[in-house]
């Protein structure tokens, strides 16, 4: 039973769409984030929720807006994508406010074309 | 900006090498730094979670040292496997803010 886990794993789309990604985690953490690995490998913080609050919200553009319906669900939602949208998002969720030790979902890997 | 640094970038040694890696972070307002194991096509996996000065913590064959006063964290692996090659993050959190800086990972293969 994974314990964070997004959906899909492997999206292609054309550039001017919109697209979902999903995440649900059943560790019962308060925390969740949303961290996108960029070309040059690095994880990056864009946004995290705590209980359904946004705590975290960085220098993203404003096409892409995180929704939480509830604290096990934390899910990313892109307008408009662009050519630079390409890259794998990685949903994660610890306990606490202050981030303990992350858990991180497979990783969503988002192609635009 | 606060920088998190890792080096090597990359690392190759042979099964039963002992090797280590070192995370430079910003040694002020220090709160945590965190040590994650990365496979190709998994998830990171934590494998040290770290808050002291002089801290060291060991799992298995890998441990960790913290010296928060100079910004520095090592991680050595002992006899080193085939089975740990993967790509090692460190990611420091700070005081002031609630968001964790990930460095870019030393990437460690171990051949047989």
């Amino acid at each position: 039973d994974t314990a964070v886990s997004q959906t899909p794993k492997y999206l292609v789309t054309q550039m001017g769409n919109d697209k979902s990604i999903k995440c649900e985690q059943n560790l019962g953490h308060d925390t969740m984030y949303w961290y996108k690995q960029d070309s040059k490998k690095f994880l990056k913080i864009m946004f995290s929720y705590n209980n359904k609050e946004l705590i975290i919200n960085e220098t993203v553009p404003n096409r892409f807006s995180p929704k939480s319906p509830d604290k096990a669900h934390l899910n990313l939602h892109i307008n408009s994508l662009e050519l630079g949208d390409s890259a794998v998002y990685f949903c994660a969720s610890s306990q606490g406010t202050t981030p303990g030790e992350l858990f991180f979902g497979e990783g969503s890997r988002l192609t635009v074309l | 900006i606060l920088n998190v640094e890792q080096s090597p970038q990359s690392l190759h040694v042979q099964e039963g090498d002992s090797t280590n890696f070192t995370c430079s972070f910003p040694s002020s307002n220090f709160y945590a730094l965190h040590w994650y194991r990365w496979e190709t096509a998994k998830s990171p996996e934590a494998l040290f979670v770290m808050t002291l000065n002089g801290d060291e913590k060991k799992k298995g064959r890998i441990s960790a040292t913290l010296n928060t006063k100079e910004g520095y964290s090592y991680l050595y692996i002992k006899g080193s496997q085939p089975e740990d090659s993967a790509t090692y993050l460190c990611a420091f959190l700070s005081y002031n803010t609630d968001k964790l800086i990930f460095g870019t990972g030393t990437r460690l293969q171990v051949f047989p």
